[in-house]
């Protein structure tokens, strides 16, 4: 199985900050990344596919890098609905594996 | 737009079988790919399985001999089956749909776009 870590675990910040949560594969897979937003009892909500690839719909302060190994999330001005927990996952093989989540909170 | 709704008991008893169906409306089930993740009470996400719309299945090697999924493409709905549950199966459970997008690599980019609201299983006699 291919297995994804995420850092930080949680993060605090504040409305406007610019934030960035890394995701990181145990092998390489190429650009077959994704992430999801999710928050307290709700499902999770695509933000992210193809590493970099916007979902329609969601806000373009979102963005996406990376390949191979090492991708990034990064929102560029907080807004008081992105305080959630965010999930990187590799759809190059299966399983697919998800990181373990980090955790947006208010600072 | 599609939308996906779980139904399915939310006590199981010990060594029973916990059986989940997810029912999509407002699109065909006849493409894509029909997943099931599971989330324990504060943890993260665990991939199941999925089924492609002709019945072809993958599933999680941790789970594989415990889980069965099928897809009824005259109700429009896909189910699972987790045998022998134990306490360690409890979870909110989704079902989510995964389709690809061709990229300019010629690679087909999997993803989950359209996800169920989530039901809450718990495993207890």
């Amino acid at each position: 199985d291919i297995q994804m870590t995420q850092s930080p675990s949680s993060l605090s910040a504040s409305v406007g900050d610019r934030v960035t949560i890394t995701c990181r594969a145990s092998q390489s897979i190429s650009s077959y990344l994704n992430w999801y937003q999710q928050k307290p009892g709700k499902a999770p909500k695509l933000l992210i596919y193809a590493a970099s690839t916007l979902q329609s719909g969601v806000p373009s302060r979102f963005s996406g890098s990376g390949s191979g190994t090492d991708f990034t999330l990064t929102i560029s001005s907080l807004q008081p609905e992105d305080f959630a927990t965010y999930y990187c996952q590799q759809s190059y093989s299966t399983p697919r594996t998800f990181g373990q989540g980090t955790k947006l909170e208010i600072k | 737009q599609v939308q996906l709704q779980e139904s399915g008991p939310g006590l199981v008893k010990p060594s029973e079988t916990l059986s989940l169906t997810c029912i999509v409306s407002g699109g065909s089930i006849s493409s894509y790919y029909w997943s099931w993740i599971r989330q324990p009470p504060g943890k993260g996400l665990e991939w199941i399985g999925y089924i492609y719309y002709s019945g072809s299945t993958n599933y999680n090697p941790s789970l594989k001999s415990r889980v069965t999924i099928s897809v009824d493409t005259s109700k429009n709905q896909f189910s699972l089956k987790l045998s022998s549950v134990t306490a360690a199966d409890t979870a909110v459970y989704y079902c989510a749909r995964e389709v690809y997008s061709y990229g300019y690599d010629g690679g087909y980019y999997y993803y989950m776009d359209v996800w169920g609201k989530g039901t809450t299983v718990t495993v207890s006699s």
